[in-house]
């Protein structure tokens, strides 16, 4: 079985400020690795994956996350917040062909 | 090209009553994926379509949710009788095959928010 557990249900920057949204994940076999964004009145988008090769994947709008194998993490993180950047994050975990997702992460992103 | 359309965006029923909740994918899409979201809780995923065939239901909770997808095209999501429990935001989500879902190409809608009182 799979899960996903992020770090903080809301997570607080000032703009300009670097962004880091926290995921760590269980998985018997090396998973597929996303994280996905929400903007308000909209669907999920995907923001970046991991599915094989270099570790550090970069993603739209800046962001970018390192899959750590060791320590069963899949962290988000973006050098400068922007008011942007405010939305909902999911990171989700696929082994098979069908994601399980984490509870998500709000990031609030003040001036 | 248009998006995963659903509607409607929001719904507001008593328990007891019926809803149906529609998804209309991306053409040409033929796998169709239906997750809720209880709020503060993770998105789970409750079925998935290929084409008119039910491929995984695994994740539908019980006997009041039926799901269709006539014609390989739109689907429908009927509760009934809705429960306070059922409340949450339905996702509905499309892609052109499987491989393209599981490496995360999936195209979302926006989600019917349902609240049952």
């Amino acid at each position: 079985a799979q899960s996903v557990t992020q770090l903080g249900s809301h997570v607080s920057v000032s703009e300009g400020a670097l962004v880091l949204l926290r995921c760590n994940y269980s998985s018997s076999v090396p998973p597929y690795l996303f994280w996905y964004v929400q903007y308000p009145n909209q669907g999920l988008q995907l923001l970046l994956k991991y599915t094989t090769g270099a570790t550090l994947v970069k993603g739209i709008n800046g962001f970018e996350a390192e899959f750590k194998k060791s320590e069963t993490s899949f962290h988000l993180t973006k050098p400068s917040a922007h008011m942007s950047d405010a939305a909902e994050y999911f990171c989700a975990v696929s082994r098979g062909y069908i994601p399980t997702f984490g509870r998500g992460t709000s990031l609030i992103v003040h001036p | 090209e248009a998006g995963v359309t659903q509607f409607p965006s929001h719904s507001v029923i008593e328990k007891g009553q019926t809803v149906t909740l529609r998804c209309d994918p991306i053409s040409g899409h033929d796998n169709l994926y239906w997750y809720r979201r209880v709020m503060g809780k993770e998105i789970k995923f409750l079925l998935h379509f290929v084409k008119e065939s039910k491929q995984d239901e695994s994740g539908m909770p019980n006997n009041r949710f039926l799901a269709e997808r006539t014609g390989g095209t739109y689907s429908t999501l009927k509760v009934q009788p809705a429960e306070l429990e059922d409340s949450g935001v339905y996702f509905c989500a499309s892609s052109q095959d499987w491989r393209q879902g599981a490496q995360g190409g999936y195209t979302f809608g926006s989600g019917t928010r349902l609240t049952v009182v």
